[in-house]
């Protein structure tokens, strides 16, 4: 039973271009949502969390669909330093029942010059 | 600086040896967490923390330990059960257990 998936990727593009990344999420009672970035060999990083009203910080903007269950960034400009792997993290607890943060196996970026 | 710490860097372990991985954090968080990493898999819960002096398992418990003895630590014991424990061990904590998880740098792990 898979709770979040996400196209491995890789995903190449060049400098400057926009790309997107979707998430699917199997529990619809879930509650919060994140992207986190992951450097090789390095620990997961808060990139930003999703709102049911779509948010936006810089270059990347995270939008959530509830009803289709799917959550999606997406990074316009892109830059050489972008190049990491993008996890989608979804929060499926609900208080008192314990819990239950899945995470995403993750999404390959690689930016070229 | 505030942050969440985690010590070794790497860890070298022969097979039959129990070995524990230091995890503190100063961040005043009340919930603390273990995961597992696997080349090209997600993270895995092996244990979590919502309060000191109380844990619980997560998704893959089974030849692992934990204490919550203080709120600033949490570590985690592979025990020589564990049948595969080659892996980059992740800890992470957050003010409560509902509220963003942010990571230590992670061990690695490697039994010989």
């Amino acid at each position: 039973r898979k709770e979040v998936e996400q196209d491995p990727g890789p995903f190449n593009v060049p400098e400057g271009a926009t790309v997107a990344f979707n998430c699917t999420y199997s529990n619809s009672a879930s509650q919060s949502f994140f992207w986190y970035r992951q450097d090789c060999r390095k620990e997961p990083k808060l990139l930003m969390s999703v709102y049911s009203s779509g948010n936006e910080d810089g270059r990347f903007t995270a939008q959530l669909n509830r009803a289709s269950q799917y959550i999606s960034l997406l990074i316009r400009d892109s830059k050489l330093s972008d190049s990491a792997t993008y996890l989608c993290v979804v929060n499926s607890a609900e208080r008192d029942s314990g819990y239950a943060l899945n995470f995403g196996k993750g999404t390959s970026l690689l930016v070229t010059p | 600086d505030g942050g969440i710490t985690q010590s070794p860097k790497y860890l070298f372990r022969k097979e039959g040896q129990n070995v524990t991985l230091s995890c503190e954090q100063n961040l005043n968080h009340d919930a603390m967490y273990w995961y597992r990493q696997d080349p090209g898999q997600g993270l895995r819960l092996i244990y979590y923390s919502q309060i000191v002096n109380d844990f619980q398992k997560g998704d893959i418990a089974e030849g692992y330990s934990v204490s919550r003895e203080k709120k600033e630590s949490f570590p985690l014991t592979v025990t020589s059960a564990q049948k595969n424990p080659t892996a980059f061990y992740l800890c992470a904590s957050s003010r409560g257990l509902y509220d963003t998880q942010y990571f230590g740098p992670g061990t690695r792990l490697t039994v010989l």
